[in-house]
């Protein structure tokens, strides 16, 4: 199972919008609305910020927004904050194969 | 507040073992399946394995080829990654993550433990 296609990088000022796009296949992101989406910051763990396409957990904040077309996954963060400078990764269930993660876009916040 | 904390990780050469641990707290243990998920140095990350709330049921990525195990004692609130035959390209943070139900299919993972750190090297 390759990994979800992610941009290396993507950047903004604070106050804009971005997106982060994750492509995969028609056996994962396509067939499944289990996609998921995580935060790392350097040295740290991967934070959950959206699953189901679309939800968000507790606590996140509504500035982190999701969505699906096709084989592809889409993370949007309005309102940038320098605090949003971080690693973002993109997940799906892939069925037999289970769990496939993006290579991961890294934000930088200029 | 849950809390997940790895530990067991260290440096060892090709072909060694190495039994990671993950200590769960603050959530009803058995009420979950539990992950495994590695990082490579300055890589994304790859699932590893996952088992069922009351164990039994387990997965892990075929590119593993059989080598690790995954198990759990739900009497001491801890999870284990029985690592055999290691290979330089094992080498990462190793984190454990809850899984939002009983299964960790169809589930999202949430927390994530801080991450224990496995080297293979000669």
């Amino acid at each position: 199972q390759s990994a979800l296609t992610q941009p290396a990088s993507v950047s903004g000022s604070p106050g804009q919008s971005i997106t982060i796009s994750c492509t995969g296949t028609t056996s994962d992101i396509g067939n499944y609305n289990y996609v998921s989406w995580y935060q790392q910051h350097p040295g740290k763990a991967p934070k959950l910020l959206l699953y189901d396409v679309t939800k968000r957990p507790s606590g996140v904040s509504i500035r982190f927004s999701g969505s699906k077309s096709g084989n592809t996954a889409s993370l949007t963060i309005s309102g940038l904050q320098a605090e949003d400078e971080a690693d973002y990764y993109c997940s799906s269930y892939t069925g037999s194969s289970l769990w496939v993660f993006g290579g991961g876009t890294k934000l930088t916040v200029v | 507040e849950v809390k997940l904390l790895e530990s067991g990780g260290g440096l060892v050469q090709p072909g060694q073992s190495l039994r990671l641990s993950c200590a769960a707290s603050g959530f009803t243990f058995s009420d979950h399946g539990m992950s495994w998920v590695r990082q490579a140095p300055g890589k994304g990350l790859e699932w590893v394995s996952a088992i069922l709330g009351g164990g039994g049921s387990t997965h892990h990525a075929s590119s593993l080829e059989g080598r690790f195990t995954i198990s759990r004692d739900n009497s001491k609130n801890t999870l284990y990654l029985q690592m055999d035959n290691l290979r330089p390209e094992d080498t990462g943070v190793y984190f454990c993550a809850r899984c939002s139900g009983r299964s960790c299919l169809w589930s999202w993972f949430d927390p994530w433990g801080q991450g224990t750190l496995v080297t293979v090297s000669s």
